[in-house]
């Protein structure tokens, strides 16, 4: 069974910080990893990696995959009170649906 | 940009009752999928649903449940007789297929209550 294990399970930082969220894994036939940012209600789709050592950016986030270690770690910047969310991993093994850890809380105050 | 989108977005219902949660997925998708999330759980999987057929299915996914894309456009999902352990919310996602990998991308969910 594909397993998703996230930490930690939550981080209270200031504004200016910079923090590095964890996502390890196992799974039968490793497909993607994926990072999701869930607020209020729904996934929000951020990256997907599929391939080992080539960090994926958007603006202050960055993700990086070891598929020898199955691990990944979200990065995240100069943190701004609305980076606060749950960030979510999943997995994409054999089958196409994917599989979710529980989540980091993320809380940044001002 | 196209997103995918959910009605309603907010479902009261008695046990027993039958429910349909009804979702577009943006339009050049060719796979979509159901998940739920209990409060204060993870997300689960439910359901894929490929070429007007089921692909795949989780254990959650029984008899009282079923999927249906009636019209080319709306992909729905029934609960023929609500248990109160159903209430959760219910996403419902589509994803285009590049290469092996699928990123799949969810819509607002639809917040189930069974009371």
């Amino acid at each position: 069974e594909d397993k998703v294990v996230q930490s930690p399970l939550s981080l209270v930082v200031h504004e200016g910080d910079t923090v590095t969220l964890n996502c390890s894994y196992e799974v039968t036939n490793f497909r993607s990893l994926l990072w999701y940012k869930q607020e209020k209600k729904a996934p929000t789709f951020l990256f997907m990696l599929t391939s080992s050592g080539i960090e994926k950016k958007s603006g202050r986030l960055s993700s990086i995959l070891d598929k020898k270690e199955l691990f990944s770690i979200l990065n995240i910047t100069a943190t701004q009170t609305g980076d606060s969310a749950i960030y979510l991993c999943a997995l994409t093994g054999s089958a196409r649906q994917l599989t979710f850890g529980s989540g980091t809380q993320l809380t940044v105050l001002p | 940009e196209p997103e995918v989108t959910q009605t309603p977005s907010h479902q009261v219902t008695q046990m027993g009752q039958e429910v349909i949660l009804r979702c577009v997925p943006i339009s050049n998708h060719l796979y979509f999928y159901w998940y739920r999330q209990i409060l204060g759980q993870k997300v689960e999987f439910l359901v894929s649903f490929y070429n007007n057929e089921i692909s795949e299915k989780s254990e959650i996914f029984d008899d009282q449940f079923s999927v249906e894309r009636p019209d080319g456009s709306n992909f729905t999902l029934k609960i023929r007789s609500t248990k109160l352990e159903d209430s959760a919310m219910y996403f419902c996602a589509s994803s285009y297929p590049t290469g092996s990998s699928y990123e799949q991308y969810f819509g607002p969910g639809t917040r189930l209550t069974v009371t």
